[in-house]
């Protein structure tokens, strides 16, 4: 079965720098990119960033690029998002997701971790 | 960045009426890179449609997706209650991965 367990939410304040983890198993991770995708509360679904299943290749979303950093550990099956410079808008509930084929479409989500940024 | 564009914003329905939801994309979407996920309160989004007609694993015939270049729909054949959601369409072909804003499926 497989399984995706985010973790490292939380309580931040502006300017401030969080990591995101995701554990994964039931599957061969290395074989698929992965993905996060955030949503704010009460509104839709933003992709946020993607990497390639060998972790050579990632993408960001511009309201992240600069500012986050996806990551993985193919040794740990464990994905990663390091998020800096936080924003009040970075606020959300932050999925993983493993992709289906190819970069997407995302066949299985994580529960979800939410990020509160505020003072 | 390809803008995915869907109407209606919510869409009032009885059970076992049918469902028909579009997503409008600024520029041509090859149809092999289109899904349809599902989503529900407090729930992770669920993977309904790729390939703008092809069902994942374990999603009921009820579902069907159309559509190509770029004007795609959703249909929902006889709504059951588990159906009302929020429906997403996704562009997989070019990076920003973009979504769609949703539509609301909610009981009339």
């Amino acid at each position: 079965e497989v399984q995706l367990v985010e973790s490292g939410g939380g309580l931040v304040q502006p300017g401030r720098s969080l990591r995101l983890s995701c554990a994964a198993s039931g599957f061969t991770f290395n074989s698929y990119a992965m993905s996060w995708v955030r949503q704010a509360p009460g509104r839709g679904l933003e992709w946020v960033s993607t990497i390639g299943a060998s972790g050579g290749i990632t993408y960001y979303a511009d309201s992240v690029k600069g500012r986050f950093t996806i990551s993985r550990d193919n040794s740990q099956n464990t994905l990663y998002l390091q998020m800096n410079s936080l924003r009040a808008e970075d606020t959300a509930v932050y999925f993983c997701a493993k992709a289906f084929r190819g970069w997407a479409p995302f066949d299985y989500w994580g529960q979800g971790t939410l990020v509160t940024v505020s003072s | 960045e390809i803008v995915l564009t869907q109407s209606p914003a919510t869409l009032s329905l009885s059970p076992g009426e049918r469902a028909t939801l579009s997503c409008r994309a600024s520029q041509s979407v090859s149809s092999s890179y289109l899904a349809w996920y599902q989503q529900k309160p407090g729930q992770a989004p669920r993977l309904l449609i790729y390939g703008a007609s092809s069902r994942a694993t374990g999603i009921p015939d009820r579902f069907s997706g159309s559509g190509s270049g770029t004007d795609f729909t959703l249909t929902i054949s006889r709504l059951e209650p588990e159906d009302f959601a929020v429906y997403y369409c996704q562009q997989c072909g070019y990076s920003p991965f973009t979504f769609g804003p949703g539509t609301t499926v909610d009981i009339k």
